[in-house]
């Protein structure tokens, strides 16, 4: 069974600060996605990642994929509170979305 | 199109009654997926149609669980006898497929509460 987890759980930082997410899933798949939950929201599409070595940037997020290592980051730089979420990655397994466990993130003025 | 519709957003019921839930997907996708979410975790893949086609439905929690999408377009998940334990958002998705996926575009949800 597929397998994806998410680390740090929570994440609390100051503004100004970077910082990354991991997302490692437990087999082959080429497709990532990465998502934002507000509380009480739905989810908001951020990223797709389509292929190995994908670099996406938005703002202040950017993603990446390494399929080799069944990895992919999510990196934030200089943060602001307006950042403060869960973020969730999504792996692609035969067309099925697989999520992560969430990773919490606290921005703090 | 408005993105991915679902009805009703709250639901509060009594354990033992049944309930049943909408989703209408972005009208071009022929992919439609449903996740149940709790709180402090991620969503938790359910079933998924491709058109009326039910492609997996054994992650369904239980007998109790059913879907259908009869034309295509929209679809409904019952839950039968429900119980507290039933108590979470449920969330609809879709997508469109030829070949491979596109990215899933999400619902606000229903928020199930049995009380």
């Amino acid at each position: 069974e597929l397998k994806v987890e998410q680390n740090p759980l929570f994440l609390s930082m100051q503004e100004g600060k970077n910082y990354t997410i991991y997302c490692n899933y437990s087999t082959t798949s080429d497709r990532l996605y990465w998502y934002r939950q507000d509380p009480g929201k739905s989810l908001e599409s951020l990223f797709v990642l389509l292929s190995n070595g994908a670099v996406k940037q938005e703002g202040r997020l950017m993603a990446s994929l390494d399929t080799k290592a069944r990895l992919s980051t999510l990196h934030i730089t200089a943060a602001v509170h307006d950042l403060s979420a869960t973020y969730f990655c999504a792996v692609d397994l035969g067309g099925q979305f697989y999520f992560g466990t969430g990773t919490s993130l606290t921005v703090i003025p | 199109d408005t993105g991915v519709s679902q009805d009703p957003r709250h639901k509060i019921t009594k354990r033992g009654q049944n309930v049943t839930f909408r989703c209408d997907p972005i009208s071009e996708h022929n992919r439609l997926y449903w996740y149940r979410q709790t709180l402090g975790q991620g969503p938790e893949f359910l079933t998924y149609f491709q058109n009326e086609a039910q492609l997996e439905k054994s992650r369904l929690l239980s007998d109790r669980f059913s879907a259908e999408r009869p034309k295509g377009s929209f679809s409904t998940l019952e839950i039968q006898r429900t119980e507290q334990g039933d108590s979470a958002m449920y969330l609809c998705a879709s997508s469109s497929y030829q070949g491979r996926n596109t990215e899933a575009f999400f619902g606000q949800g229903t928020r199930l509460t049995v009380v």
